[in-house]
């Protein structure tokens, strides 16, 4: 079975810090991962996606994040933080083979200070 | 090409009673996933259709069903509501489903009174 863990249901940074928002995922098959983000009273966009070509996968607005198998991460990153990230933040996993449903972490609230 | 809609975006019913949300997926898009979110539970798989057929479902009761019609349109219904029924309700298209990139609609806001 697959499954992500989101470490830290809310992050505070300060306009312009490096943004890191942290995924471990658990997979018995090598799996493809996702990042979305959820804007107030919105549904869910998708950011960026790993799907087994290059461990370094850049996003939308800015965003990257590394695939790292020995690690079991797949850490979401920003240099420079803007207002306008200030959102959820979810990861998600899937099987890379079959059709099998997303399975999403609990999300991370990344609030964004002036 | 229209993104995903959902009707109605917000819906309040009142216990035991039964609600029927729609999606409109993507155009040729052919696999639908619907979802529940809520604040304690977070995101939760209900179940995946594709042409017609549902392909997968997650742990939820038997109140909780779908279907979806040739033209690709899906509908969910809950029956005899409850007050944690009360979530935002996602409904997301792709392609072919799977591994390939989910597009999420904005959500039917239902609140259970």
């Amino acid at each position: 079975a697959q499954s992500v863990t989101q470490l830290g249901s809310h992050v505070s940074v300060s306009e312009g810090a490096l943004v890191l928002l942290r995924c471990n995922y658990s997979s018995s098959v090598p799996p493809y991962l996702f990042w979305y983000v959820q804007y107030p009273n919105q549904g869910l966009q998708l950011l960026l996606k790993y799907t087994s070509a290059a461990t370094l996968v850049k996003g939308i607005n800015g965003f990257e994040a590394e695939f790292k198998k020995s690690e079991t991460s797949f850490h979401l990153t920003k240099p420079s933080a803007h207002m306008s990230d200030a959102a959820e933040y979810f990861c998600a996993v899937i099987r890379s083979s079959g059709n099998t449903p997303l399975v999403f972490g609990k999300g991370t609230r990344l609030s964004v200070i002036a | 090409k229209a993104g995903v809609t959902q009707t109605p975006r917000y819906l309040i019913k009142t216990r035991g009673q039964q609600v029927t949300l729609s999606c409109s997926p993507i155009s040729g898009h052919r696999s639908v996933s619907w979802y529940q979110q809520t604040p304690g539970q977070g995101l939760q798989f209900l179940f995946e259709y594709f042409s017609e057929t549902q392909r997968n479902k997650g742990n939820f009761p038997g109140r909780f069903s779908g279907r979806q019609f040739s033209n690709s349109r899906s509908e969910m219904n809950v029956s005899t509501l409850g007050l944690g029924d009360s979530a935002l309700y996602l409904c997301a298209s792709s392609s072919t489903g799977g591994a390939y990139e989910q597009y999420f609609g904005p959500g039917t806001r239902l609140t259970v009174t």
